[in-house]
C-alpha cells in the first residue's frame, strides 16, 4: 500500500529535550516535505527536499533541522524544543516536477512540549 | 477528532446541493494549485489540481476554475455529500523546473446538511 508514514504519533517532551520525527515513503518520491498546522494559521511549511542531499528552507524554518540521506526517508529534528513548537506535523511526498497528483501526507504528529 | 482551525471560514450547504469553495492565492507567479480534503484527525488529501495554463479542470463531482488575473481559485462541488464535510485547503507553488516551496490557504470548512 502507496503510504507516507510517520513516528511516533503523538509526542509529549519538555523544553530542550531534543527530538527527532520520522517520516517514511514507500513510494520512490523525488519531493518531501515537512508542515505544521497550528490553529488559526493553517498549514506552514518547515521544509523540503527535492532529492536526496538537496533540501530547502520552507516558510518557518527556524528550531527545526531535517536530512534527506536516503530517498524514502525525511527525518524532522528538533535539537532544542520549546513550547511555541507545540503543533500538529505533517509530513508529505510527491513525484516531483514530472506532476502527479499533489503531495500524500503522513498521519501526523501531535507534539506537545511542556 | 482534532480540530484543524478554529477561525475558519465554514460553509453550510444542504446534501444534494452544489458547494462552491473560494481561495485567494497570493503570489502572481504561481504556477501549479491544488486542492485538499482535510477530514478530522488526518492528513491532507489531494483531490484535483490545474496548471497555470488552464482556466478549468473536472474530476469526478470536483471542478477548479482558476482565474489568473485575479488571483483565484474555485473549488465547485456537484451533488455533495455528507461525506463531503471536512476542510478543504488551496495551496500553490511554483514549478519551475521542480516543486518550489507550497504555500497553503488558511482553509474553508464545509458541513453538509443531510
Amino acid at each position: 500500500e502507496a503510504q507516507v508514514t510517520q513516528n511516533p504519533r503523538y509526542l509529549i517532551t519538555v523544553t530542550g529535550k531534543k527530538l527527532t520525527v520520522t517520516c517514511s515513503q514507500n513510494m520512490n518520491h523525488e519531493y518531501m516535505s515537512w508542515y505544521r498546522q497550528d490553529p488559526g494559521l493553517g498549514l506552514r511549511q518547515i521544509y523540503y527536499s527535492m532529492n536526496v542531499e538537496v533540501t530547502d528552507k520552507g516558510d518557518v524554518p527556524e528550531g527545526y533541522k531535517v536530512s534527506r540521506k536516503e530517498k524514502r526517508n525525511f527525518p524532522l529534528i528538533l535539537e532544542s524544543p520549546s513550547p511555541n513548537q507545540t503543533s500538529l506535523y505533517f509530513c508529505a511526498s510527491s513525484t516531483g516536477v514530472n506532476g502527479g497528483p499533489g503531495q500524500f501526507f503522513g498521519p501526523g504528529t501531535r507534539l506537545t512540549v511542556l | 477528532g482534532e480540530s484543524v482551525g478554529l477561525h475558519l471560514p465554514t460553509l453550510s450547504v444542504q446534501e444534494g446541493d452544489n458547494s462552491i469553495i473560494n481561495c485567494a492565492y497570493s503570489n502572481s507567479a504561481s504556477d501549479y494549485f491544488i486542492w485538499y480534503k482535510q477530514e478530522s484527525g488526518k492528513g491532507p488529501q489531494f483531490i484535483i489540481d490545474i496548471r497555470s495554463n488552464m482556466d478549468k479542470r473536472q474530476g469526478q463531482r470536483v471542478t477548479v476554475l482558476l482565474n489568473k488575473t485575479v488571483k483565484h481559485l474555485s473549488l465547485q462541488i456537484a451533488a455533495t455529500q455528507p461525506g463531503d464535510s471536512a476542510v478543504y485547503f488551496c495551496a500553490e507553488t511554483l514549478m519551475k523546473t521542480s516543486y518550489d516551496k507550497v504555500i497553503f490557504g488558511p482553509g474553508t470548512s464545509l458541513s453538509v446538511i443531510p
